[in-house]
């Protein structure tokens, strides 16, 4: 099976333009979460998202949104980009949206390194 | 509220030696806690977690850790280290009420020298 996958894997903005980000969870996983990584730090929870809704939100501005599709796939958008929003955006999926099981887990995609100019 | 501390921005060992990956952390209620592995240009890889029961973890490549709520750590630990191990560390502790919600600490580099 594929296991979270993440497109672009490079992205090069200027300062106040618009970005998307895709990601696309493992099959049979219904929840997603984006989180934000600067260079040097440990990833930041940005969003989760579970059956289409949001669920869970971290400490950024609404520059930042999300969505997420039918087919469990979800969309990070991030408007008026600043210098700041550099960093390793990823997306983890988990099958479940707050089921304890004992065999979960959060499983990552390689990321999308953004770097605004 | 949730959070863990990563006391070393890095560690050096000998290859074959024991390494030993600090990590403190602090919770409200039961922690329920993780250790991931990034590689360069690479996403988190998940190693291990403690959620209740032995105090002594198993997970991947080899690693273990140990549970401590007396010193409210949960330090990784290898008994042979290996130079393929070289990578960034994360410990990590889950929020209470979203499971899907994750409070990393700030990472741990760990060099393994032949």
């Amino acid at each position: 099976d594929a296991g979270v996958t993440q497109s672009p894997t490079h992205l090069i903005k200027t300062r106040g333009q618009h970005v998307t980000l895709r990601c696309s969870p493992i099959s049979g996983h219904k929840s997603v979460s984006w989180y934000q990584q600067v260079l040097g730090q440990g990833p930041q929870f940005i969003f989760q998202y579970y059956e289409k809704e949001e669920r869970g939100r971290g400490n950024f501005p609404d520059r930042f949104s999300a969505r997420q599709f039918p087919n469990y796939s979800s969309e990070l958008n991030v408007n008026a980009l600043l210098l700041g929003d550099s960093a390793l955006y990823l997306c983890a999926s988990r099958r479940n949206r707050d089921r304890d099981a004992t065999n979960e887990k959060l499983f990552f995609g390689s990321g999308t390194q953004l770097s605004v100019l | 509220a949730q959070s863990v501390a990563q006391p070393e921005d890095q560690v050096n060992v000998a290859e074959g030696n024991p390494l030993t990956v600090k990590c403190t952390y602090s919770v409200s209620g039961n922690p329920y806690l993780f250790w991931y592995v990034q590689y360069p240009n690479r996403g988190l890889q998940f190693l291990l977690k403690y959620i209740t029961g032995d105090n002594l973890v198993k997970g991947s490549y080899g690693f273990e850790a140990e549970f401590n709520k007396s010193q409210t750590s949960f330090h990784l630990k290898k008994p042979s280290a290996l130079v393929s191990d070289s990578a960034l560390y994360f410990c990590a502790v889950r929020a209470l009420y979203n499971f899907n919600k994750f409070y990393f600490g700030s990472g741990t580099k760990l060099n393994v020298k032949p």
